[in-house]
């Protein structure tokens, strides 16, 4: 069975610092990797997928995550916070030709002025 | 493009009443979704349309829920007596069912039901 694990559940960071929000998969295959991410009120945006193909994957607005098969996992990272980042981020997994996603718990990320 | 759109935005209920929800997908997107999102938590599957069939509604509470997606575009998910316990954010999303392994899904805004 397919499963992510986000290992925070609130970050904190200043403007203009670099981010990092953690996210462990379990897969029993190569499984596709998403993070998408969710505004108040807003609908569900994707950032960046991954699927097999380059393992540093570059998403919108500045994001990259990068899939790590021997440590399982899929961080997702920015060089430098913006204001407008601040929103609630969600790692995804679903196995090969299944059409399931399955989602973490999420990660509420604040920046600080 | 226009994105997915779902409606209402907000509804406030009594238990025991019903209530429905609809969704347009994306033009052009044969797969549809309906999504539960509890508080504080990452959203759940109810159901999987592919066109009109329903492949997967192996997690749709069938005593209460139900879903149909006549023509196999807009689609409507319904709960008949809503409980307490069902206010939540449904979320619709769609695809285009291609030859990738795993098609990205696109959301819509959510509908926020409250039962009281």
């Amino acid at each position: 069975a397919q499963s992510v694990t986000q290992l925070d559940s609130h970050v904190s960071v200043s403007e203009g610092t670099p981010v990092l929000l953690r996210c462990n998969y379990s897969s029993s295959y190569s499984p596709s990797l998403f993070w998408y991410v969710q505004h108040p009120n807003k609908g569900l945006q994707l950032l960046l997928k991954y699927t097999s193909a380059a393992t540093l994957v570059k998403g919108i607005n500045g994001f990259e995550a990068e899939f790590k098969k021997s440590e399982t996992s899929f961080h997702l990272t920015k060089p430098s916070a913006h204001m407008s980042d601040a929103a609630e981020y969600f790692c995804v997994v679903s196995d090969p030709g299944n059409e399931k996603l399955t989602f973490g718990t999420g990660t509420r990320l604040t920046i600080i002025p | 493009e226009a994105g997915v759109v779902q409606s209402p935005r907000y509804k406030i209920i009594e238990k025991k009443q019903p209530v429905a929800f609809w969704c347009n997908p994306i033009s052009g997107h044969n797969t549809l979704y309906w999504y539960l999102q509890n508080l504080g938590q990452g959203p759940e599957l109810l159901i999987r349309y592919e066109n009109e069939e329903a492949v997967d509604d192996s997690q749709l509470p069938k005593d209460r829920f139900s879903a149909e997606r006549l023509k196999g575009v807009d689609s409507t998910l319904k709960i008949q007596p809503a409980e307490l316990g069902d206010s939540a954010v449904y979320l619709c999303a769609s695809s285009f069912r291609g030859s990738s392994s795993t098609d990205t899904q696109y959301f819509g805004p959510g509908t926020r039901l409250t039962v009281l």
